[in-house]
């Protein structure tokens, strides 16, 4: 069974620029989370998708957003780009979603903003 | 108040036990977990325990919760040098559907 998929896995943008990332998560999982590792700040939650549907959301600025499709592939996308945007996005999918917690992590996607 | 907190370095001899630390602030907890992270790479889902659960072990790690202190640890026996890596304890929260995310410890195994 493939697992997450993440791409690209590496990217470098200007400050000011957007971007937009993908993932497809393992066959038959329906629940797609994002989170966001730092060095600083660690590794904090984004949003998490379930049937096309934003469940929850953490503590972001409205630049950031995503979207889940109906095949539950999701893209996340920051707009207007700050170097404290750099960092190392992680999409995890899950099967019972937003119950035990149970998340599988692809090998993220590494953004540098120059 | 959601916050994990982990000693940031463990250096341990090749064959010895590790014992990795975790504390945690959210007493409605369900489940908490312990990924690891290799260099480069994702996180991957080593093992969970129920917060009704005292004690779990799979193979070599063995989980040990002390609900009353808030108290979770990860014992890895027979430590190798493959086990070298950052391990994340994170506690699950129903309200909000996330996981929160201890800093990390960085386990270094040397032979």
């Amino acid at each position: 069974k493939a697992g997450v998929t993440q791409t690209p896995r590496y990217l470098i943008k200007t400050r000011g620029q957007q971007v937009t990332l993908s993932c497809s998560p393992i066959s038959g999982h329906r629940s797609v989370s994002w989170y966001q590792q730092t060095p600083g700040q660690g590794l904090q939650f984004l949003f998490e998708y379930f049937s096309e549907t934003q469940r929850n959301k953490g503590n972001f600025p409205g630049r950031f957003s995503g979207r889940q499709f109906s095949n539950s592939r999701s893209e996340m996308n920051v707009s207007t780009l700050e170097l404290g945007d750099s960092a190392l996005y992680l999409c995890a999918s899950s099967l019972q979603g937003a119950l035990t917690g149970e998340l599988f992590f692809g090998e993220g996607s590494r953004l540098t903003v120059l | 108040g959601e916050d994990v907190e982990q000693s940031l370095f463990l250096s341990v001899r090749e064959g010895d036990s590790s014992v990795i630390n975790c504390t945690y602030t959210d007493s409605s907890s369900t489940y908490l977990y312990w990924y690891k992270q290799e260099p480069g790479a994702g996180l991957q889902l080593l093992t969970y325990i129920f917060s009704n659960m005292d004690m779990k072990q799979d193979q070599r790690l063995t989980v040990l919760l002390n609900k009353k202190d808030k108290h979770l640890s990860l014992r890895i026996a027979d430590t190798q040098t493959g086990d070298s890596a950052i391990y994340f304890c994170a506690e699950w929260l129903n309200q909000g559907g996330k996981l929160i995310f201890g800093q990390g410890t960085e386990l270094s195994v040397k032979p």
